[in-house]
């Protein structure tokens, strides 16, 4: 099984500030990584395929980048509403996702 | 408008079994793929199971945990997938999703999840 691990598991930060979310595969993925933003009762809503596609009606403020092993997630100024869960989503070999990081409000 | 709507969730003795429904509007249940997902109380997610569409086969995986407990099947024509939980454990809590799979093997549409509580 491929085992993904994210970084950090909290995150506290300001309107405006820029957050960045790493997560690693336990072997190579390729490019086959989705982000998912999950608010507390809510369903993952994707953002991001393919490691770096942003799925359509996503504000392009959330950016993704990497390959291989190593990805990350970024938002470039934090609003109100990122205030969430974020989970990587393996899929190149079956599903598995990251520990899952919660951006809180500093 | 896509649309997944999850039911059949509750509250079920160990041992028992339970029937959800994962149903559809918006698109063209027999052109895709669809999984389960589900997720513990104040837990991460986990992929359950997975059912391909009729023309790639039909066929179904399952996770470790779940294998030879659970089933998902497919009514293409009500629009509707379904997952039968078998030997239902107190482990098996947990919030469950449907997904559909577009060609790329991500879920890009979530159902808003039926809670399932494993008790006596």
């Amino acid at each position: 099984d491929i085992q993904m691990t994210q970084s950090p598991s909290t995150l506290s930060a300001s309107v405006g500030d820029r957050v960045t979310i790493t997560c690693r595969a336990s072997q190579s993925i390729t490019s086959w990584l989705a982000w998912y933003q999950q608010k507390p009762g809510k369903a993952p809503k994707l953002l991001i395929y393919k490691a770096s596609t942003l799925e359509s009606g996503v504000p392009s403020r959330f950016s993704g980048s990497g390959s291989g092993t190593e990805f990350s997630l970024t938002i470039s100024s934090l609003q109100p509403d990122d205030f969430a869960t974020y989970y990587c989503q393996q899929y190149n070999s079956y599903w598995t996702f990251g520990q899952g990081t919660k951006v809180e409000i500093k | 408008e896509v649309q997944l709507v999850e039911s059949g969730g509750g509250l079920v003795e160990p041992g028992r079994s339970l029937r959800l429904s994962c149903t559809t509007s918006g698109f063209t249940l027999g052109d895709y793929a669809m999984s389960w997902f589900r997720q513990a109380p104040g837990k991460g997610l986990e992929w359950v199971g997975f059912i391909r569409s009729k023309t790639s086969g039909g066929t179904t995986e399952y996770a470790a945990s779940v294998k030879g407990r659970f089933s998902i099947s497919r009514d293409d024509s009500k629009s509707i997938a379904y997952l039968q939980m078998n030997n239902l454990k107190t482990e098996d809590t947990a919030v469950y999703y449907c997904t559909r799979h577009n060609s790329g093997w991500y879920g890009d549409y979530w159902g808003q999840g039926t809670l399932v509580t494993v008790s006596s």
